[in-house]
């Protein structure tokens, strides 16, 4: 009963520094999107993908990269880390594009 | 673009008070639109959920109903109680151009008993 996993749960990096944050769903879901989570904020989207092999830019994608080569996966990657990508980073899933997403429990990512 | 407009918080009440949340949206189409709880250091669960006009989504007590001609989806409880104490994020999904959530900057509730 695992759901969306994300690693790790908490992370520093050191400004300049790259790194990539995990996300598995073992649900089957096409859609899987990653946010970041800000005070006062809400959730924005960073990068969303529709299927293996097709990914899209969201709301705020500048420095993070994403790639889909599974169905199961969709890492986020940080190219050079800055300290206003400090925030929270959430992955979720959904079966399709306009029901409900599952959450994972979030990455902590904290850029000095 | 869409958008959803929340409630500011935080929002502070007693045990069994009545609660409101308000919500409310811009989008064209017809979107999807969903109430997400965020327990303190916790992903988000959905809470409850209404896919078209008049709908009325409910769950554990709460309700909400998915009012068109007011662009609305107000999230109602009769009777808080202490462990209903988190952050509540409405948001819309657009049936066009799925696969993202738009969320409300969320509203942070705390009842004390």
């Amino acid at each position: 009963n695992a759901g969306v996993t994300q690693t790790p749960k908490f992370q520093v990096l050191k400004t300049g520094q790259s790194m990539t944050l995990q996300c598995a769903q073992d649900m089957n879901h096409e859609y899987m999107s990653w946010y970041r989570q800000d005070p006062g904020m809400g959730l924005r989207l960073i990068h969303y993908s529709v299927g293996a092999g097709i990914t899209d830019q969201g709301e705020v994608p500048n420095g993070y990269n994403v790639s889909r080569s599974t169905t199961e996966d969709f890492p986020l990657r940080l190219l050079s880390a800055a300290p206003s990508q400090t925030s929270v980073y959430f992955c979720a899933s959904s079966p399709q594009g306009y029901t409900e997403a599952f959450f994972g429990q979030g990455t902590r990512l904290t850029v000095v | 673009g869409n958008s959803v407009t929340q409630m500011e918080g935080p929002v502070t009440l007693s045990e069994e008070a009545f609660l409101t949340i308000n919500c409310t949206y811009t989008a064209t189409g017809y979107p999807s639109l969903f109430w997400y709880v965020q327990y303190p250091g916790e992903g988000l669960q959905l809470l409850l959920k209404a896919t078209k006009a008049d709908d009325k989504g409910s769950n554990k007590g709460f309700e909400a109903t998915y009012r068109k001609e007011t662009t609305s989806f107000h999230l109602e409880k009769g009777s808080v109680q202490v462990s209903d104490s988190a952050v509540y994020f409405c948001a819309l999904s657009d049936r066009i151009f799925g696969g993202k959530l738009i969320f409300g900057q969320g509203t942070e509730l705390s009842v004390k008993p």
